[in-house]
């Protein structure tokens, strides 16, 4: 089974602190998304990668950035973290876009 | 634009007992849907997956089934138990390149001793 790792179940971080979320996945996906989950609103999509260094803005990518130097490997950073970013983040992978998606356990990020 | 609609919100039943969650959308064009159960702190794990030919799938107690021409699915649960508490989320994929996936809010189920 794909495996999806994201590196921190739970994260407290201070306003304006500068918050990266790693992400590693073990079966040589291509696909990588970041997504967060917010009550009432849903799985929102923040950014995608469809390849090493390649990047895409998903639907919401204001304040974050992202990072994928390596296949396995796609990191999503807070430039300077707001409380508005306080959610529960998702990242997922997929081995091309017509199959579904493997998703990590999620880390619930609390910004104070 | 591309949506995947949920119903019920929320639903609570008692243990034993049977509930269907109901998903409609208007995704073009249709490659595939999804239901994925979303434990409460946890990321979303795949149920069953249908396309277009398909109109029932099973996995275990959950069946779910499609009909593309009304652009409805659901998934039903037969003989709920306690570990089935959970969101279920509809998710709908486009024959059309990145980022084709939509997501439904999901259905907040609640089984009850």
């Amino acid at each position: 089974d794909v495996k999806v790792t994201q590196s921190s179940r739970y994260l407290v971080k201070r306003t304006g602190e500068k918050v990266f979320l790693e992400c590693v996945q073990d079966m040589d996906h291509e696909n990588m998304f970041w997504y967060r989950q917010d009550p009432g609103l849903g799985l929102r999509l923040i950014y995608f990668s469809y390849d090493v260094k390649m990047k895409e803005k998903g639907d919401i990518p204001e304040g974050y950035s992202v990072s994928r130097e390596k296949k396995e490997r796609f990191s999503l950073i807070l430039e300077s973290a707001s409380t508005n970013q306080t959610s529960m983040y998702l990242c997922a992978s997929q081995s091309d876009f017509n199959y579904g998606y493997t998703f990590g356990s999620g880390t619930r990020l609390t910004v104070v | 634009k591309n949506q995947v609609e949920q119903s019920p919100q929320s639903l609570i039943i008692l243990e034993g007992k049977n509930c269907t969650l109901q998903c409609n959308y208007t995704v073009s064009p249709f490659s595939n849907l999804r239901w994925y159960k979303q434990d409460t702190g946890r990321g979303p794990v795949s149920l069953t997956i249908m396309t277009f030919s398909e109109n029932t799938k099973s996995n275990g107690r959950y069946t779910a089934t499609l009909d593309a021409d009304t652009k409805q699915s659901s998934l039903h649960i037969t003989a709920s138990q306690l570990s089935d508490s959970a969101s279920y989320i509809c998710v709908v994929s486009a024959n059309s390149g990145y980022s084709t996936l939509t997501f439904g809010k999901g259905t907040m189920l609640l089984v009850s001793p």
